[in-house]
């Protein structure tokens, strides 16, 4: 158990339609990283917050974005979903900007029909 | 632009047998990471390696990092059925944000 939870577990979209991933960091935690996972890859670096500001980017199109609120949690979004978005989306938490461990939540399963 | 290779990609192996998997990277990296991965769940970290020559250990599980080389290996002794799963390397580079992963090392212990 990480203490980083992820909503919801599973979603089902379809193409062009937009979608927001939720993310409960570790108490503690200012630092909250996301990234998408492809059927039999590894994970892909989207982007990173520290103190509510994006700290970083992959290489990952406009349409997809985040949030971080004050109390640390986060926000991701994506719009005009595409075939290929279907992954599984994780995000990480450290107590740090400069990558100490990153822990990771359990991940959303976005499948686009 | 950084690049992680692990080899091999598949592994099905006998319990009781020692086996190893490799992490090479293309630039100098500060750190090393392994995780684990079963299917459908997320990553569990296993090990962070800092510094050439470091080496971790955990049961059955050993890591070590050579940063001259750009090399890591994850050894297994005497293999279980219960380390049966997805292990991924990760690195990262001074100043960078991000975590680079391999494409992950699926093995299988087999009775």
């Amino acid at each position: 158990e990480t203490g980083v939870t992820q909503s919801p577990t599973h979603l089902i979209k379809t193409r062009g339609q937009q979608v927001t991933l939720r993310c409960s960091s570790q108490s503690g935690h200012n630092t909250v990283s996301w990234y998408q996972q492809a059927l039999g890859q590894g994970p892909q670096f989207i982007f990173q917050y520290y103190r509510e500001e994006e700290n970083g980017r992959g290489n990952f199109p406009p349409r997809f974005s985040g949030l971080q609120f004050p109390n640390y949690s986060s926000e991701l979004n994506v719009n005009a979903l595409e075939l290929d978005d279907s992954a599984l989306y994780l995000c990480a938490s450290s107590l740090r900007r400069d990558l100490d461990i990153q822990y990771f939540g359990a991940g959303t399963r976005l499948s686009v029909l | 632009e950084l690049k992680v290779e692990q080899n091999p990609l598949f592994l099905s192996m006998q319990e009781k047998k020692n086996y190893t998997i490799y992490c090479n990277y293309s630039t100098t990296s500060d750190r090393l990471y392994w995780y684990r991965q079963d299917p459908g769940k997320s990553l569990e970290s296993l090990f962070v390696l800092l510094s050439n020559g470091a080496v971790k250990q955990e049961g059955r599980l050993m890591a070590s990092l050579d940063t001259k080389a750009r090399l890591s290996t994850l050894h297994i002794t005497a293999a279980v059925h219960d380390l049966s799963a997805t292990y991924f390397c990760a690195v990262t580079i001074q100043g960078a944000q991000k975590l680079v992963f391999g494409q992950g090392t699926r093995l299988t212990i087999n009775p």
